[in-house]
């Protein structure tokens, strides 16, 4: 099984900032099926970004996606007050299926 | 577009059987271009992936759930189901359903990708 570990746990930001998440995976991610989600309380997720770094549907070019092997990063360039969120990133190239533990960013 | 929606009792005893379902509107279950799956996330905490159901036939689920899994496809009705067995406390959770692209590759293997599509999600609790 493929451990996602995500980094840092929280990361407190203004609003106009632009923020780094990190995902390491305990082993190679072939095909780069690493993809990134948004979820905001009493919400489902959103998809985010999938294939490392393509922009799903209606997702804001503020959002970029980056990495490959074991060490990806989601970036957001300047957030924006709907961004505040927990971002989970999600491996689907082997099964079982894994999800890091998640990384709220939070309004400072 | 695309919907789904989860639907199942809330509230489910231990050692018995959690029985949800996913009704998919805006689309045909039949479409060999999805796969449908099922994802939990317990109360405060991360994401686990369930299982999940290509309509060419191959179902997988995660290990961790010990063969208790089982996903179905019923076309007529535009659903698929999950069923999990022996449930106990630590099954306590939302559970979503959700879609995804699924294509067929070289020699036949199928390539998936990610999650596109979410249910709104449905609290089961296992509880006496």
């Amino acid at each position: 099984e493929i451990v996602l570990t995500q980094s840092p746990g929280t990361l407190s930001l203004s609003p106009g900032e632009g923020a780094a998440l990190s995902c390491r995976a305990s082993q190679s991610v072939s095909s780069s099926y690493l993809a990134w989600y948004q979820q905001k309380p009493g919400q489902a997720p959103r998809l985010l970004i999938y294939v490392t770094s393509s922009r799903a549907t209606g997702i804001p070019d503020r959002f970029s996606g980056s990495g490959s092997g074991t060490d990806f990063t989601l970036t957001i360039s300047r957030l924006e007050p709907e961004d505040f969120a927990v971002y989970y990133c999600l491996q689907y190239d082997s099964t079982p299926w894994t999800f890091g533990q998640g990384t709220k960013v939070e309004i400072k | 577009q695309v919907q789904l929606q989860e639907s199942g009792p809330g509230l489910v005893k231990p050692s018995q059987t959690l029985s949800l379902t996913c009704t998919v509107s805006g689309g045909s279950i039949s479409s060999g271009s999805y796969y449908w799956s099922w994802i939990r996330q317990p109360a405060g905490k991360g994401l686990e992936w369930v299982g999940r159901i290509y309509t060419g036939g191959s179902t997988n689920s995660n290990p961790s759930l010990k063969s208790r899994v089982t996903i179905s496809v019923d076309t007529s009705k535009n659903q698929f189901s999950l069923k999990l067995s022996f449930v106990t406390a630590a099954d306590t959770a939302v559970y979503y359903c959700a879609r995804g692209l699924a294509r067929k590759g070289v020699a036949g293997r199928v390539i998936y990708g990610a999650f596109d599509i979410w249910g709104q999600g449905t609290m089961v609790t296992v509880s006496s």
